[in-house]
């Protein structure tokens, strides 16, 4: 069975960085086509994607977050951590950690963590 | 950025009714779209990936279609589980875009 469960501050000031980690199991990020991926969902709002983190360490990050943001992995934790810099009280949002799904070229987030509320705000 | 619009953005629907959803990207997304349901205060969860493969474990009530830029989720009868917002993802390409959601209430 995969879990993953997020773990960070709840409150930040604006202009610090955010610093969360996913704690995973049921899987391991050494086994081929495996990733991890960072979502968040401001009150109210829709849901955004910000990174994701492949097995053999390459990345990929939103576009539009790209400057701000740093995924990285710890296998032998079973742990994906994300940064953000610059905090903004817009950044106000539940951030969630995703296992992320593959069949042929084909991916999705299944399961997810359950989230972690994180509020900037001085 | 591929742009995923959802509509309607929200309905008012009876527990046996046939909801339709729609989701329609900016560009050509062949078969690259996943659809989610998200509870209040719940993480989303997977319902249908690659536009129509119902993941294990949804019930069969559900349904996904469309290839190209239009694409449809079907619940053919809501049960009271269903109420709930619902989300569409594609993934053409590596800078991930998911839909504005679509809420579910009861009428």
């Amino acid at each position: 069975q995969i879990t993953l469960k997020e773990s960070g501050p709840t409150l930040v000031k604006p202009t610090q960085t955010l610093t969360l980690t996913c704690t995973f199991s049921g899987f391991s990020l050494t086994t081929d086509r495996v990733s991890v991926g960072w979502i968040r969902q401001p009150p109210g709002k829709a849901l955004e994607w910000l990174a994701l983190i492949h097995w053999n360490d390459d990345k990929h990050y939103s576009p539009s977050l790209k400057n701000r943001l740093t995924i990285t992995k710890d296998t032998s934790e079973n742990q994906v951590v994300l940064t953000m810099t610059n905090m903004d009280p817009v950044d106000t949002a539940t951030y969630y950690c995703a296992h992320r799904g593959i069949y042929s070229n084909y991916v999705w987030f299944d399961p997810w963590g359950q989230g972690t509320l994180v509020t900037v705000s001085s | 950025d591929i742009q995923m619009t959802q509509s309607p953005s929200s309905l008012s629907v009876s527990i046996g009714d046939r909801v339709t959803i729609t989701c329609r990207a900016s560009q050509s997304i062949s078969t690259y779209l996943n659809w989610y349901l998200q509870k209040p205060g719940k993480a989303p969860k997977l319902l249908i990936y690659a536009a129509s493969r119902l993941q294990s474990g949804v019930p069969s009530r559900f349904s996904g279609s469309g290839s190209g830029t239009d694409f449809t989720l079907t619940i053919s009868s809501l049960q009271p589980e269903d109420f709930a917002t619902y989300y569409c993802q594609q993934n053409y390409n590596m800078a991930l875009t998911f839909g504005g959601g679509t809420t579910v209430e009861i009428k």
